[in-house]
Order: C-alpha cells, then sequence, then structure tokens
C-alpha cells in the first residue's frame, strides 16, 4: 500500500525556520517526482515545488523562491521541505504528494501544519 | 501565472449531472492536454480523479468524466450521489517549471 507520512510541522515565529519531512513506503520511491502542496486555512490548494526522482530538477512557486529548498534521500525514502524566512502568509497545511504536474499528482500524504504567528 | 478560474460553487440532486468548468489561458489549459482533477473531502487529502484531461485513475467511477475546449477544461459528475459532496480543484501544467490549481468549487448534493 503506498503511504506518505508528512512531519515536522508546528509553530514557528515569522522570520523562523522549519523543515518538513515526508516519508514513503509502498513503492520505489526512487523512481518517482515528488511535490509539496499547501492549503492555507479555508483556501485553495497551491503547487510550492517539485523535485525530479534523481534531483536534478527542482522547481518552485514564486511566492517561495529564494526562502524554501525541496530535496530527498533515497536512500531513507523521504522527501523535505526546508523553509526559512516564514511569513504569516505560509500558514498552511503542507501536503507531500507523489507524481508529475503534466500527468496529475496519484498520492497525497495526510498533511502537516505549519503555523507562523508571533 | 495567474490560479485557474473555478465557479466557487456547484450543486445537483442525486442522480442528476453536474458539470464544474476551469478555466485557464493559452498558455496553460488551452496550451497542453495536462489536466487534472482532485476531489477533497474536508479534513482529508486531496485525491486525484481524472488526469491528462480525460483519463481516470483505477478506482475512480466512471460517473466521473472531463473534457477541454480551448482554453476551458469541465469536469463532468453524472449520477450524482451523496458521497460526491465535496471540492473539487483542477490543474494545468504550465510549462516545466510552474504548477497551477484552480481555486476550488464546493459541490453539494441537495
Amino acid at each position: 500500500e503506498v503511504q506518505l507520512v508528512g512531519s515536522g510541522g508546528g509553530l514557528v515565529q515569522p522570520g523562523g525556520s522549519l523543515r518538513l519531512s515526508c516519508a514513503a513506503s509502498g513503492f520505489t520511491f526512487s523512481t518517482y517526482s515528488m511535490n509539496w502542496v499547501r492549503q492555507a486555512p479555508g483556501k485553495g490548494l497551491e503547487w510550492v515545488s517539485y523535485i525530479g526522482d534523481t534531483a536534478s530538477r527542482i522547481y518552485y512557486a514564486d511566492s517561495v523562491k529564494g526562502r524554501f529548498s525541496i530535496s530527498r534521500d533515497n536512500a531513507k525514502n523521504s522527501l523535505y521541505l526546508q523553509m526559512n524566512s516564514l511569513r504569516d502568509v505560509d500558514t498552511a497545511v503542507y501536503y507531500c504528494a507523489r507524481g508529475l504536474l503534466m500527468s496529475g499528482l496519484d498520492f497525497w500524504g495526510q498533511g502537516t501544519l505549519v503555523t507562523v504567528s508571533s | 501565472q495567474s490560479a485557474l478560474t473555478q465557479p466557487p460553487s456547484a450543486s445537483g440532486s442525486p442522480g442528476q449531472s453536474v458539470t464544474i468548468s476551469c478555466t485557464g489561458t493559452s498558455s496553460d489549459v488551452g496550451r497542453y492536454n495536462y489536466v487534472s482533477w482532485y476531489q477533497q473531502h474536508p479534513g482529508k487529502a486531496p485525491k486525484l480523479m481524472i488526469y491528462e484531461v480525460i483519463k481516470r485513475p483505477s478506482g475512480v467511477p466512471d460517473r466521473f468524466s472531463g473534457s477541454k475546449s480551448g482554453n476551458t477544461a469541465s469536469l463532468t459528475v453524472s449520477g450524482l450521489q451523496a458521497e460526491d459532496e465535496a471540492d473539487y480543484y483542477c490543474s494545468s501544467y504550465a510549462g516545466s517549471t510552474v504548477g497551477l490549481f484552480g481555486g476550488g468549487t464546493k459541490l453539494t448534493v441537495l
């Protein structure tokens, strides 16, 4: 069974940092592209970042470029999102999701809540 | 890149059909046959319902269908059931560096 389990969320002050993790199981993680997608409270989905299967291709939404960094460890079947210089508007549930944007994100984690507040 | 445009709400009675639109531009929806649709129940993660405009992942009922005309994609739910009540989001590939989602449509089964 495919599983994506996100962790690392919490309360952080503006300007602070947080590192999210996503543990994958039930599939060959190293052969899949991965994404982070977020959803602010009561709002819609926003794509945040993409990383290819070998990490050779990495993309970011303009809203997080220069502040967030996506990475993966295929040996540990894990995806990461390092979030720096956090702002109030970054408050959201962050989902890790498997797949290519062009062919749909076919499995999603349960989400981890990040709250940026003083 | 701007978000794709969806109606905020849609509704239908059980057994009826309802169609949700998703309008983009000639740079995204109009350019690529890479539109996806996601269903999200309250407090749950999104679920892929349609990909590449018309394809259904395994396990998704054939009551769900997708189409596209010009810069507008559509999701049709036929034979509405109570469990179809959820938020629906469209997404389009917009070039290798960008991912776009619509604002979401709340589907109510009357």
